[in-house]
């Protein structure tokens, strides 16, 4: 099936600096990869969008300059945290689609982000 | 808006009994409906889904059915084992961008 790895599974930082986060698709090009928060005991949140070549679009209440998406190739997503606070403490999931002919998002397994 | 409501959590059951996990939804236009299980330690993947009113989606001896009338898509399982303790979410999809919707996710252990 089709795998989605992210770098690092789990990561603790500074307050103040900043964090780069990877996501990519091992086995299939991925058009379009989405990014997720996640609190505990909460539901996903989807942060942005982002295909592969173009600017992210981004919910509403997302800082945009707050949380760098690139896009730069089929199977690489990243995501800056830049100058990260306590409350940029989460869980952040990637997931990735365009398998051929399949209309479904494959997640990664998540990271988990402590600043302090 | 679109918004998935999903039952409290979390569920203890002994092997062998009987699941039922509710999730009911608020959508704009026909939605398609989703069940995602996260087992430990790893990413979500896709349970089952339905596209359309009454379809059954079935997996690994889950079933839901879409339920327009009652705008719900209840997760059940005649018999669960250890195997299935997992975080279990319901989520929706509307328009071509496939963009989710998430409820918050029911934590389901098993014991044996």
């Amino acid at each position: 099936g089709a795998v989605v790895s992210q770098h690092p599974s789990w990561v603790i930082c500074k307050s103040g600096t900043s964090v780069k986060i990877e996501c990519r698709s091992l086995d299939f090009q991925a058009t379009t990869m989405f990014w997720y928060r996640q609190f505990p005991k909460q539901s996903l949140m989807l942060m942005a969008t982002s295909n592969e070549g173009s600017k992210a679009t981004y919910e509403q209440g997302v800082e945009k300059d707050k949380f760098l998406i690139n896009h730069a190739s089929l199977t690489l997503s990243t995501l800056t945290v830049t100058s990260a606070h306590p409350e940029d403490s989460s869980f952040y999931i990637c997931s990735a689609s365009g398998l051929a002919g399949i209309n479904e998002q494959f997640f990664g397994p998540g990271t988990r982000l402590t600043v302090l | 808006g679109n918004s998935v409501t999903q039952m409290e959590g979390p569920v203890t059951l002994s092997e062998e009994a009987f699941l039922t996990i509710n999730c009911t939804y608020t959508a704009t236009g026909y939605p398609s409906l989703f069940w995602y299980v996260q087992y430990p330690g790893e990413g979500l993947q896709l349970l089952l889904k339905a596209t359309k009113a009454d379809d059954k989606g079935s997996n690994k001896g889950f079933e839901a059915t879409y339920r327009k009338e009652t705008t719900s898509f209840h997760l059940e399982k005649g018999s669960v084992q250890v195997s299935d303790s997992a975080v279990y979410f319901c989520a929706l999809s509307t328009g071509a961008n496939s963009k989710l919707t998430f409820g918050k996710g029911i934590t389901l252990s098993v014991r044996p």
